[in-house]
């Protein structure tokens, strides 16, 4: 079980917004900021999104996050092929002193 | 280029000892905290362990404290992570990572590097 707790999957067809939650508590999410990371088939992870809502260079606008309290949000407007992925969410605990991570969204285009 | 290289990986006996490295590049090295990162066949992405960039302050999993030890050698530009005592259940990918954004920000990976524990 994960500290930060993700629907298993998410789907959508092209063009549409999916959004994917991730719920956590006062020690993680309700303390600090939020991470997203993508990860395609076979390849390293790619941070998404930064402190809640910020975008990396390079990253495109239709990737955004949000954070309320004790939970966080990816969204996804605009849904492409090269979405289809597993999308985790990650923030510093700081009741176990350490990182944690969500159990990971497969997105899935359809 | 900014790059991450990850060695070390390999197929070891339970019980046995690993030391993985990170090779650092185009980056000052000193100036960032860095991490380890694995992920278990078929599952999700699990935080192992930080250090920040003058190695003063470390943190570890609780599923890997007592076992791994994580230090850095900024004069090499090189990260690493000594793991003993080995189980079934430490079998995965081991990525290196930058935290640029606060502790979990990680914006660079390297291409990870892979450890069995099989008798």
């Amino acid at each position: 079980q994960s500290v930060l707790t993700q629907p298993p999957s998410a789907s959508g067809t092209p063009g549409q917004r999916v959004t994917i939650s991730c719920s956590g508590s006062t020690s993680n999410i309700g303390t600090n900021t939020v991470n997203w990371y993508q990860q395609l088939p076979g390849t390293a992870p790619k941070l998404l999104i930064y402190s809640n809502n910020q975008r990396p260079s390079g990253v495109p606008d239709r990737f955004s996050g949000s954070k309320s309290g004790t939970s966080a949000s990816l969204a996804i407007s605009g849904l492409q092929s090269e979405d289809e992925a597993d999308y985790y969410c990650a923030a510093w605990d700081d009741s176990l002193d350490g990182g944690v991570f969500g159990g990971g969204t497969k997105l899935t285009v359809l | 280029e900014v790059q991450l290289v990850e060695s070390g990986g390999g197929l070891v006996k339970p019980g046995g000892s690993l030391r993985l490295s990170c090779a650092a590049s185009g980056f000052t090295f000193s100036s960032y905290s860095m991490n380890w990162v694995r992920q278990a066949p078929g599952k999700g992405l699990e935080w192992v362990s930080s250090i920040s960039g003058s190695g003063s302050y470390i943190y570890y999993a609780d599923s890997v404290k007592g076992r791994f030890t994580i230090s850095r050698d900024n004069a090499k530009n090189s990260l690493y992570l000594q793991i003993n005592s080995l189980r079934a259940e430490d079998t995965a990918v081991y990525y290196c990572a930058r935290a640029k954004y606060d502790s979990l920000g990680l914006d660079v990976w390297g291409q990870g590097t892979t450890v069995t524990v099989s008798s």
